[in-house]
């Protein structure tokens, strides 16, 4: 099993251009997660997906959308990449009551 | 807003001492307390997930303690080892809402 992946792993953006993050699990999990890591601030949640089919806000939503492909897949993407947008991007999956699986994070730079 | 709050931000402890640190969440509409360890340049990895007031996890040197009605969790680290260095992640789930709020973390530096 290779759990929760994550591509790519770096990426360098000029501001306003776009990108995809791409997330994947293979352990039948419901539940996907997006999170940015900024330091001093831990982890906070973009978006979430409970289920297939199903996406909700988090924390911090603003200047990122999320799909949901099917059970194993759940991408974010930037439309319009801002240097507040630097940060490390990681994803994570669960059973809906049980611990969290993370991915190993994606380092995104805009400049 | 629901708030996780964890002290201290960060700790330094010689090889071989013992540690603890704090977690405070809401104590209303409580479903479940995880805590995470979280390596430098790694993911974070589970270390436990409690639900139930008076729970008490252990793995290892590494244990758990959780107080539901008052809203606080501690983590305590017995004889400290420089591997145990890390980040220290505690995250609240509500009840009803299929996500976590994490704290900010507990760094730890174990000096050899």
């Amino acid at each position: 099993n290779a759990g929760v992946t994550q591509t790519p792993k770096f990426q360098v953006l000029k501001t306003g251009q776009s990108m995809t993050l791409q997330c994947a699990q293979d352990m039948n999990h419901n539940s996907m997660y997006w999170y940015r890591q900024d330091p001093g601030m831990g982890l906070r949640l973009i978006y979430y997906s409970a289920s297939e089919g199903t996406t909700d806000k988090g924390e911090v939503p603003n200047g990122y959308n999320v799909s949901r492909l099917n059970k194993r897949e759940f991408s974010l993407r930037l439309e319009s990449a801002a240097p507040s947008q630097t940060s490390v991007y990681f994803c994570a999956s669960s059973e809906a009551q049980g611990q969290q699986y993370f991915g190993p994070g994606t380092r995104l730079t805009v400049t | 807003i629901l708030n996780v709050e964890q002290s201290p931000q960060s700790l330094h402890v010689q090889e071989g001492d013992s540690t603890n640190f704090t977690c405070s969440f809401p104590s209303s509409n409580f479903y479940a307390l995880h805590w995470y360890r979280w390596e430098t340049a790694k993911s974070p990895e589970a270390l436990f997930v409690m639900t139930l007031n008076g729970d008490e996890k252990k793995k290892g040197r590494i244990s758990a303690t959780l107080n539901t009605k008052e809203g606080y969790s501690y983590l305590y680290i017995k004889g400290s080892q420089p591997e145990d260095s890390a980040t220290y992640l505690c995250a609240f789930k509500p009840l009803g809402v299929n996500k976590l709020i994490f704290g900010s973390g507990t760094r730890l530096l174990v000096r050899p």
